[in-house]
């Protein structure tokens, strides 16, 4: 009965490489947010989708590039991987977009990256 | 832009009463989110303020002053659990009405 879920929990790879974390949420929400979290714990907005929309996108290199086949599912696809990409990513989803008063958005577990 | 800021550390005793302060400027204010993040896990929800005033639930409040571009969380009753990092978050009405933005998280840590 998880209701936002990523996986994988953990992921080493190597400089140059190609990943990629997926992300389902159950709640039946709207939109789908993507977060990275450095080593300083500093969260920050990466994309958001809405209903397989693009509506939030941060000054992220484009090796990033996040897929929604539909509103249950976000994933987040990372070429050529890079030292700095080290951190935590974490999924997020929310029941509409517009900011409403209830639109509170609910945390996935979190991927934590390593590049060596 | 946005800055956010709250203290990077705070200590506080078992039972004891604890703020955590957080101040921002934005543009486009839509309201102002608490989470607590315990290490290794995700960030969940504790409060929700966009009116001025204070919000209870339970040992937590949290009160917001949007002239002042102010808010704090307010912890009764510290428990040993309660340590934690505690985020200040703003929502902006940019970006489709629900882009967060959060401060760099309080440390707490509650001592017997």
């Amino acid at each position: 009965d998880t209701a936002v879920s990523q996986t994988p929990k953990y992921l080493v790879t190597q400089m140059g490489n190609d990943k990629s974390i997926k992300c389902e949420q159950n709640l039946g929400h709207d939109t789908m947010y993507w977060y990275k979290q450095d080593s300083k714990k500093f969260l920050k907005i990466m994309f958001s989708y809405n209903n397989k929309e693009l509506i939030i996108n941060e000054t992220v290199p484009n090796r990033f590039s996040p897929k929604s086949p539909d509103k249950a599912h976000l994933n987040l696809h990372i070429n050529s991987l890079e030292l700095g990409d080290s951190a935590v990513y974490f999924c997020a989803s929310s029941q509409v977009p517009s900011g409403g008063a209830s639109d509170t958005q609910y945390f996935g577990p979190g991927t934590r990256l390593t590049v060596l | 832009g946005q800055n956010i800021d709250q203290p990077t550390e705070m200590t506080a005793t078992e039972g004891a009463i604890v703020q955590i302060n957080c101040t921002y400027q934005t543009s486009g204010f839509n309201g102002l989110f608490w989470y607590q993040q315990h290490a290794g896990e995700a960030p969940t929800f504790l409060s929700y303020n966009v009116l001025d005033g204070l919000e209870e639930k339970g040992r937590f409040s949290s009160f917001l002053s949007r002239s002042k571009g102010y808010s704090y969380l307010l912890l009764k009753e510290l428990q040993m659990k309660d340590s934690a990092s505690y985020l200040c978050a703003v929502r902006d009405k940019a970006g489709g009405g629900n882009k967060l933005t959060f401060g760099t998280g309080t440390q707490l840590k509650v001592e017997l």
